[in-house]
């Protein structure tokens, strides 16, 4: 069964719009991490933001931040203020307890000016 | 400068020739682990290392093997590759299991023919 579920289709967001990406998980768990990760053209994957599952406070880093709903299992990443260097792929990720590491298939975000 | 390294960056190959995929870290990190990418799956775990000497399959092992002799370097050996192989393989590293954050490599492209 996929942990990690990213439905969205590719989405085209306006210069300086936020934008909300979607992502459902799927645990048991009592204990777990959420992750953002941003994969730009060139490949490489950029940590965006974690959330831990016992954590009470949604966690914000900068323009991002992840809205975090245990009861729903969703942890939702928010861009606000979409900038052009925004374009990219990007990917939640669940740690569970035996710590592997399960990735959803991505969102593919453009930033049009 | 702290980093993660693979080489190569690009292989292509042959089915059954065995090759290995390095990965090395300079930041003293205990957990590393190996994904591959394909286009519309995501990213999936291959192994993983809580620290030396100490592997654990991921969700997708078959065909990969991986050895930690050392701390910094978590090798990925394809012992008789075949063309499903073929993908963008990416190496991890982060301070140690608990850690929230993973620091990534900038990815193998390899291709079986």
């Amino acid at each position: 069964a996929q942990k990690i579920t990213q439905t969205q289709p590719g989405m085209f967001v306006q210069e300086k719009e936020a934008v909300t990406l979607d992502c459902t998980y799927d645990t048991s768990d009592p204990s777990y991490g959420l992750f953002w990760y941003k994969q730009p053209s060139s490949g490489e994957m950029i940590f965006l933001i974690y959330q831990g599952s016992y954590d009470q406070q949604n966690a914000t880093e900068g323009r991002y931040s992840l809205n975090f709903q245990k009861a729903r299992k969703s942890a939702n990443l928010v861009i606000s203020a979409s900038q052009l260097g925004d374009s990219a792929m990007y990917f939640c990720a669940m740690r569970e307890v035996d710590n592997r590491l399960a990735f959803g298939k991505g969102n593919q975000v453009v930033v049009i000016p | 400068e702290a980093q993660v390294t693979q080489n190569p960056r690009y292989l292509i190959t042959v089915t059954g020739k065995k090759l290995t995929v390095t990965c090395s870290q300079n930041m003293n990190h205990e957990y590393m682990s190996w994904y591959r990418q394909d286009p519309g799956l995501g990213l999936r775990q291959i192994y993983y290392s809580m620290n030396v000497e100490v592997t654990d399959k991921g969700d997708v092992p078959e065909g990969y093997k991986v050895s930690r002799k050392e701390k910094r370097n978590f090798p990925l050996i394809l012992e008789s590759p075949s063309p499903n192989q073929t993908s963008l393989y990416f190496c991890a590293s982060s301070p140690s299991r608990n850690s929230y954050e993973q620091y990534f490599g900038p990815g193998t492209r390899l291709t079986v023919t």
